[in-house]
């Protein structure tokens, strides 16, 4: 079974000073591991991914996470916010085990605000 | 634009009534998702197409629910006799068979109310 959990529903950050945002997953297979963004009124959009390459992943938006697998975590990282971040966030884990559906498998979600 | 669509965007409709919404998928795109999300929740897997072939249902999905990929392009996801439980938005997803890093792509979605 997989799963991830999403350790803060909100954060709330000052434009300009760095965001985390918190994963853990779980996964009895080689994950797939996924940072999605949903603005208001907007479709899921990929900020990145982790596929077995490298372990620290950029993605867009200043947005890097870094996959640590003796600690089951892939936290979401930007060293400073603007206020264009302000949106929720998903962490996302699928299979790589062959033959699967691929199937995503959403965490809760994380509000980031963005105080000015 | 190349993106996946999806229509109608909204619809609210009475308690009973049966709704049905389209899915178009980004034109190579083998691999068709639905998913489900309710307020203050992630997403949640409902169903997955390889072509025009369904290879995978959710628990979720009870009997009312219905989803067709005739031709292996665009899709349908019919729900009959809605509930107030079914408001949610009803995400559709794309994606490359031959894409090992299983990246997906959403539309906008559907948000449905029953009333």
């Amino acid at each position: 079974a997989q799963s991830v959990t999403q350790l803060d529903s909100h954060v709330s950050v000052s434009e300009g000073t760095p965001v985390l945002l918190r994963c853990n997953y779980s996964s009895s297979y080689s994950p797939s591991l996924f940072w999605y963004v949903q603005h208001p009124n907007k479709g899921l959009q990929l900020l990145l991914k982790y596929t077995s390459a490298a372990t620290l992943v950029k993605g867009i938006n200043g947005f890097e996470a870094e996959f640590k697998k003796s600690e089951t975590s892939f936290h979401l990282t930007k060293p400073s916010a603007h206020m264009s971040d302000a949106a929720e966030y998903f962490c996302v884990v699928t299979s790589n085990y062959g033959g699967a559906t691929n199937k995503l498998i959403f965490g809760t979600g994380t509000l980031l605000a963005v105080q000015p | 634009d190349t993106g996946v669509s999806q229509d109608p965007r909204h619809k609210i409709t009475k308690r009973g009534q049966n709704v049905t919404f389209r899915c178009d998928p980004i034109s190579e795109h083998n691999r068709l998702y639905w998913y489900r999300q309710t307020l203050g929740q992630g997403p949640e897997f409902l169903t997955y197409f390889q072509n025009e072939a369904q290879l995978e249902k959710s628990r979720l999905l009870s009997d009312r629910f219905s989803a067709e990929r005739p031709k292996g392009s665009f899709s349908t996801l019919e729900i009959q006799r809605t509930e107030q439980g079914d408001s949610a938005m009803y995400l559709c997803a794309s994606a490359k068979l031959s894409d090992n890093n299983n990246e997906q792509f959403f539309g906008p979605g559907t948000r449905l109310t029953v009333l």
